[in-house]
């Protein structure tokens, strides 16, 4: 399978506390992005971050990128009840045209 | 309208029927995806169009699937003698550019087989 894995599988921290999602996939990309999905509802973006960058910032989310170890992290700061969801990273290979989705990590954030 | 639109959003039926589940894009959006995420589980490739080219079918996981995008916009997906294991979220998801933007989802259709 060429899906991205993404570690840990559920993460449940306390409201304010940061929270960092990891993501490991098989084979070169064009860029890599992460989604978030709230239970029974459609995926959104997050965030995207394109093979030649190693760091992105988008408000509370900061990604990194290492394509010699094929991960990438998601971090939230200062979590709020409100990021309980489930996020899933997805790599855009540099061959074929579809999107590969991790596994995803359930987060909960306890108020 | 504004975003991805999926219908049904619930579709309950007995196994060997055939369903059929739509998905309406973003207007302009050439790409179109169809994924299914079974319980608590990741996204599966089903099938992918671009434009007027031949979909990219790789993903179905049998000939009892199909789908079809008429005009380059609403898209179709259908599931012919459905059976238990094919109880799952649809999910169908839109984008401006082949892989180099984002996807735009829709919220899924949940189709539950008997």
């Amino acid at each position: 399978s060429q899906q991205g894995e993404e570690d840990p599988q559920a993460l449940s921290i306390q409201e304010g506390e940061n929270a960092t999602m990891n993501c490991s996939y098989k084979t070169s990309i064009n860029n890599l992005q992460w989604y978030r999905q709230n239970s029974g509802r459609g995926l959104v973006h997050l965030i995207l971050i394109r093979s030649n960058e190693r760091e992105k910032h988008s408000g509370r989310l900061r990604v990194t990128l290492d394509t010699s170890k094929k991960s990438s992290s998601l971090l939230i700061t200062a979590s709020r009840a409100a990021d309980t969801a489930s996020y899933f990273c997805a790599t855009d290979p540099n061959t074929g045209n579809q999107f590969y989705f991790g596994t995803g990590t359930s987060l909960t954030v306890i108020p | 309208g504004a975003g991805v639109s999926q219908s049904p959003s619930n579709k309950v039926t007995e196994k060997g029927k055939d369903v059929e589940l739509r998905c309406d894009p973003i207007s302009g959006h050439t790409a179109l995806y169809w994924y299914r995420q079974s319980l608590g589980q990741g996204l599966e490739f089903l099938i992918y169009f671009q434009g007027n080219s031949a979909p990219d079918k790789s993903g179905l996981p049998s000939d009892r699937f199909s789908a079809e995008r008429t005009g380059g916009s609403v898209s179709t997906l259908t599931i012919q003698r459905t059976q238990q294991e094919d109880s799952a979220v649809y999910l169908c998801a839109s984008s401006l550019l082949q892989n180099t933007g984002e996807l735009f989802f829709g919220e899924g259709s949940r189709l539950t087989v008997l």
